[in-house]
């Protein structure tokens, strides 16, 4: 059954800074890989999704990394800013779970101005 | 348009109404979600529809009873809830069943009393 284990569970920052989360997974066979953004008590935005065969994207100052063989994904952040406080999600779609989500507990970020 | 809408924003029962919630893309997805999501908790899984068809049913009690009356449209209707069913409840679409972005709606905070 897969696992997907996000860590830290918290972290604090000064505006500026540069900043990445974390993500890893149990069984390296997956579609692909999806992180997500959620203000609280709000619905989940998609920042970015990686195929199983890419190793990167990017969009803006955020870059996702993906190392399938080690089961490691990583979200890079460039130059934080306060709006980007929010919970970050990882999800992956495992190749035997029917397109299931499974998703990581999250990140929970403070970027303070 | 990338948008999936959700109504009610907010819904307050008690343990013997029946209620429904309901979830419209129109972004000509195939395949549609329902997923529950307790503070602090990653979103749970709960039904997958695609192609107006039942494909995924996480074990969930019959209380909950989904239905995809069009390929827009996705509704769960609510019946005899316990509180521990308070939550918020997610509604998410993509392209189809496969390799593809999941687009979630802000969901319904649901209380029941």
């Amino acid at each position: 059954k897969q696992e997907v284990t996000q860590i830290p569970a918290a972290l604090s920052v000064p505006e500026g800074e540069n900043l990445v989360l974390n993500c890893s997974f149990t069984d390296s066979a997956i579609y692909n890989l999806q992180w997500f953004r959620q203000d609280p008590g709000k619905g989940l935005t998609s920042l970015l999704l990686i195929q199983s065969s890419q190793r990167e994207q990017t969009s803006g100052r955020l870059n996702a990394s993906l190392d399938k063989s080690s089961g490691r994904s990583t979200l890079y952040i460039a130059a934080s800013q306060p709006g980007d406080s929010a919970t970050y999600l990882c999800a992956v779609i495992s190749s035997g779970s029917a397109r299931q989500l499974t998703f990581g507990s999250g990140t929970q970020l403070t970027v303070l101005p | 348009d990338t948008e999936v809408t959700q109504t009610p924003k907010h819904l307050v029962m008690g343990m013997t109404n029946k209620k429904s919630l309901k979830c419209e893309q129109h972004m000509g997805h195939r395949a549609m979600y329902w997923y529950k999501q307790k503070a602090k908790k990653p979103p749970e899984l709960m039904f997958v529809y695609s192609y107006e068809k039942l494909s995924i049913n996480e074990s969930v009690p019959s209380r909950f009873s989904p239905e995809c009356p069009n390929s827009s449209l996705l509704n769960l209707h609510l019946h005899a809830l316990q509180p521990e069913d308070s939550a918020l409840y997610l509604c998410a679409s993509s392209q189809t069943l496969a390799k593809e972005t999941q687009y979630f709606g802000p969901g319904t905070r649901l209380l029941v009393l």
